[in-house]
């Protein structure tokens, strides 16, 4: 059973980096064709694809939050971790990291940023 | 980057109609092609993946069509528990979008 888990801190403050991980279960990220990846949605909006990381290291990022992203994996650990640069209010959200190509996903951490 | 197009953004339908529910991408994405469902403060879930195929244990008055850059999800009976928000999602290009959504409430 594959299962994902999100954890970081449910406050930043503006300027800040956010760094989140990913803490899964019931596969591997060095098996061919296999991807985590983070979702975000802000309060009340739709959902926004961020970045994904497949088992050859491969890397794909959202092209307009491209520059503030990295994604990296631990496969020892079955960790993917995400971090973002230079958080912002709007940068509000509950983040989610999802499985590729099963697509199960996790139950999203809370991330507020403010003063 | 892939675009996607997703109407209406919201609608209200009364118990047992059919609902239909449209996304459009900006170019040619085959037939990679998720449909979510999302319940508030829940996570989305998988319904339809590869555009027309059901997932496990999802009842069979969902389905999806389409292919190339025109696709339609279908709820043939909506019932009440069929209250939630949709989304569509590409996988052509190891980049994922989504469609901006559609909340589906009762008449």
């Amino acid at each position: 059973q594959i299962t994902l888990k999100e954890s970081g801190p449910t406050l930043v403050k503006p300027t800040q980096t956010l760094t989140l991980t990913c803490t899964f279960s019931g596969f591997s990220l060095s098996t061919s064709g296999v991807g985590v990846g983070w979702i975000r949605q802000p309060p009340g909006k739709a959902l926004e694809w961020l970045a994904l990381i497949y088992w050859d290291d491969d890397k794909r990022y959202s092209p307009s939050l491209k520059s503030r992203l990295t994604i990296t994996k631990d496969t020892s650990k079955n960790q993917v971790v995400l971090t973002m640069t230079n958080m912002d209010p709007v940068d509000t959200a509950t983040y989610y990291c999802a499985h590729r190509p099963t697509d199960v996903w996790g139950k999203g951490t809370t991330v507020t940023v403010s003063s | 980057d892939i675009q996607m197009t997703q109407s209406p953004s919201s609608l209200s339908a009364s118990v047992g109609d059919r609902v239909t529910i449209t996304c459009q991408a900006s170019q040619d994405i085959s037939n990679y092609l998720n449909w979510y469902q999302q319940k508030p403060g829940k996570a989305p879930k998988l319904l339809i993946y590869d555009a027309s195929n059901l997932e496990t244990g999802v009842p069979s008055r969902f389905s999806g069509s389409g292919s190339g850059t025109d696709f339609t999800f279908t709820i043939s009976s909506l019932q009440p528990e069929d209250i939630a928000t949709y989304y569509c999602q590409q996988y052509d290009n190891l980049r994922l979008t989504f469609g901006g959504g559609t909340k589906v409430e009762i008449k």
